[in-house]
């Protein structure tokens, strides 16, 4: 069963720290997409690609964080410098060119800032 | 801008009674809404979604949704609730119908469904 693969699961760093998320999208989608998850705001849309080049990054502070597709295989979303607030869970997800997605997720990875 | 509300942090039933989750929608264009559910550390998975055709579309793990066009809801629906149902509920609606590159999902706030036994 095809799967989208996010590493870390688990991240714990000081402030300050550089922090980055991985993302290994299901073979053949072209789409990409990046969520973080609080308690506060829920889901929110962070960026997203096709084709490996961005579409919508509106909803990510431009100022610390910065999204890639390096390859069709590898989706990186980094944080410079890292905050408290910044902690959360963060989810990567694929999809295809079909204008009805299901997307699907990963995991997350669980991001804490000390 | 396309959204979509879920009036219910949480929602408790009992084991084998049928189950509802509300989510209404505000959307301009047509509406494209889906469900979504997630479990503890989990990312989400796909249930079910409304793009046209019947009000009533049915999903994975016996779970149907009903879309209402007069009160712009689609609420989630089960005839008879399973502990192992108990997560949480993530109504979804595409951001722009109108366009073959934006189809990324506004999310709402999730609501969470305690099946008691």
């Amino acid at each position: 069963d095809a799967r989208v693969t996010q590493t870390p699961r688990h991240k714990v760093t000081e402030m300050g720290q550089e922090v980055t998320m991985r993302c290994q999208p299901i073979l053949g989608h072209n789409t990409v997409f990046w969520y973080r998850q609080t308690m506060m705001q829920g889901l929110e849309l962070l960026a997203y690609f096709r084709n490996r080049a961005p579409l919508d990054d509106s909803g990510m502070p431009k100022d610390r964080f910065s999204a890639e597709m390096p390859d069709a295989t590898l989706a990186t979303l980094k944080i410079q410098p890292s905050e408290p607030r910044d902690s959360a869970v963060y989810f990567c997800a694929s999809g295809t060119r079909d204008r009805t997605p299901p997307q699907h997720f990963g995991d997350g990875t669980r991001l804490s800032i000390l | 801008a396309q959204s979509v509300a879920q009036p219910e942090d949480q929602v408790n039933v009992a084991e084998g009674n049928p189950l509802t989750v509300k989510c209404t929608y505000s959307v301009s264009g047509n509406p494209y809404l889906f469900w979504y559910v997630q479990y503890p550390n989990r990312g989400l998975q796909f249930l079910l979604k409304y793009i046209t055709g019947d009000n009533l579309v049915k999903g994975s793990y016996g779970f149907e949704a009903e879309f209402n066009k007069s009160q712009t809801s689609f609420h989630l629906k089960k005839p008879s609730a399973l502990v192992s149902d108990s997560a949480l509920y993530f109504c979804a609606v595409r951001v722009d119908s109108n366009s073959n590159s934006g189809y990324a999902l506004n999310f709402g706030k999730g609501t969470s469904l305690l099946v008691t036994p």
